[in-house]
């Protein structure tokens, strides 16, 4: 089975903190996402990466950042927490997608981490 | 625009009832595929069902089918006799395999099963 893991379930920091969320999966998959969720927004996405060392800005990447150092693991950067990003953030991971491929095209996700910023 | 739409925000079903939670999507790309997924209040994104653009066949995975109409860019999914916990938000969403590769996910639809 695809293992998506996320570092931390439930976290609380204060207003100006660092935060690092990190998610690995152990299926070597290209692809990873961090996506956003909030209520009545569905799911945003935030970075993507294609492979290792690569990252692209998703649909809302402002106040946040990425590194994918190892194809394994996708951190989440929030380089100075604000209230405003209190949300619960999902890591997704996949095979790159193929012709008519539901291996390749299904992505996996994590259990989410559930951030508070106070 | 919206590639994902999903009209209903909340359903209603009895238990041992079947209920259809409906999607449309838009796209100029001959191929790509469908998704299905359940999020239930703990969180977690589970993956319920695929359909690819070019399969002959709806997709089936017990319960759960997918009542895919191309030429209606329509890929409602069908829960057949509920079950409690069954209750849930459900979000369709859709993968081209050509351009960005990018998923892109619908609002969702609250599913609450009474018994």
């Amino acid at each position: 089975d695809v293992k998506v893991t996320q570092s931390s379930r439930y976290l609380v920091k204060r207003t100006g903190e660092k935060v690092f969320l990190e998610c690995v999966q152990d299926m070597d998959h290209e692809n990873m996402f961090w996506y956003r969720q909030d209520p009545g927004l569905g799911l945003r996405l935030i970075y993507f990466s294609y492979d290792v060392k690569m990252k692209e800005k998703g649909d809302i990447p402002e106040g946040y950042s990425v590194s994918r150092e190892k194809k394994e693991r996708f951190s989440l950067i929030l380089e100075s927490a604000s209230t405003n990003q209190t949300s619960m953030y999902l890591c997704a991971s996949s095979l790159s997608p193929g012709l008519q491929s539901p291996t390749g095209n299904t992505i996996y996700f994590g259990e989410g981490s559930w951030l508070t910023v106070v | 625009a919206q590639k994902i739409t999903q009209t209903q925000p909340g359903m209603f079903v009895q238990e041992k009832e079947a209920v259809t939670l409906d999607c449309t999507y838009d796209t100029s790309d001959p191929s790509y595929g469908l998704f299905w997924y359940k999020q239930p209040s703990s969180g977690e994104m589970i993956f319920l069902i695929y359909q690819g653009s070019y399969d002959q066949q709806n997709a089936t995975e017990g319960r759960y089918s997918l009542n895919f109409q191309k030429a209606r860019k329509s890929a409602n999914l069908v829960i057949s006799a509920s079950q409690l916990g069954d209750s849930a938000m459900y979000f369709c969403a859709m993968r081209e395999v050509g351009g960005s590769y990018i998923p892109t996910f619908g609002r969702g639809t609250s599913l609450i099963v009474h018994p």
